[in-house]
């Protein structure tokens, strides 16, 4: 069965940076591209991007450029978001989901990110 | 950006009571071409990840139990919950993917009365 499995939780400082992996299994990697979600303490849901697993090529939402990174490794069939000069607002839980031929069909479990001094 | 507004913002049933979320959306999310709609629904319980109910505005995805429907086309969409049960506490997402950013309403939440 199709299963995303994300990192564990991270405690950083602020300035610190932090990468969390998304590990696919249960169907092609590079066949459906791979989105991320923030989720802030007791807030909704907010899209940050995707990256085509095919072709490597990250798409960014505004507000997530620069400090924000999607990488691919496909001979593990893994994703990643790098995310650096961590600030307390980026405390949040974060999603990788699948973009199926449905809309997001399949989700990590999330990982909760944490920047305190 | 297309917005998604959904209301209630919460909802209190009782037990078997129909449950009705609105979601509008400030363009319309019909694709003409295939005549579809580019609205999906999610249930996020408590310390879970979202779970994909709905797509294509009235399609429910697989396993999904069927007191649960989708209706609406281009800015309206209605997700009904026709017998409410325990395990349906959660708050509830609708969410457009016809144009890019892909965006989320703000959530429903629905708990028992």
């Amino acid at each position: 069965q199709v299963q995303l499995v994300q990192s564990g939780s991270e405690l950083k400082k602020p300035g610190a940076s932090v990468k969390v992996s998304c590990g696919a299994s249960g169907y092609t990697f590079t066949m459906y591209a791979v989105n991320w979600v923030r989720q802030a303490p007791g807030q909704g849901l907010e899209w940050m991007g995707w990256i085509n697993t095919n072709t490597g090529n990250p798409t960014y939402a505004q507000g997530f450029t620069g400090r924000f990174v999607f990488s691919l490794d496909t001979s593990v069939s893994t994703a990643y978001l790098q995310i650096s000069g961590l600030q307390a607002e980026d405390t949040a839980v974060y999603y990788c989901a699948r973009r199926g031929n449905f809309a997001l069909d399949h989700w990590g479990q999330g990982t909760l990110v944490t920047v305190s001094s | 950006d297309i917005v998604m507004t959904q209301s209630p913002d919460s909802l209190a049933m009782s037990l078997g009571e129909r449950a009705t979320i609105n979601c509008k959306s400030s363009q319309s999310v019909l694709y003409s071409s295939n005549s579809q709609n580019y609205l999906a629904w999610y249930q996020q319980k408590p310390g879970q990840p979202p779970k994909l109910l709905i797509y294509w505005a009235s399609t429910r995805e697989s396993g999904v139990p069927d007191r649960f429907s989708g209706s609406g086309s281009g800015t309206d969409f209605t997700l009904t919950i026709s017998s409410l049960q325990a395990e349906d506490v959660a708050v509830y997402y609708c969410h457009q993917y016809h144009s890019h950013p892909p965006t989320f309403g703000q959530g429903t939440k629905l708990e028992i009365k």
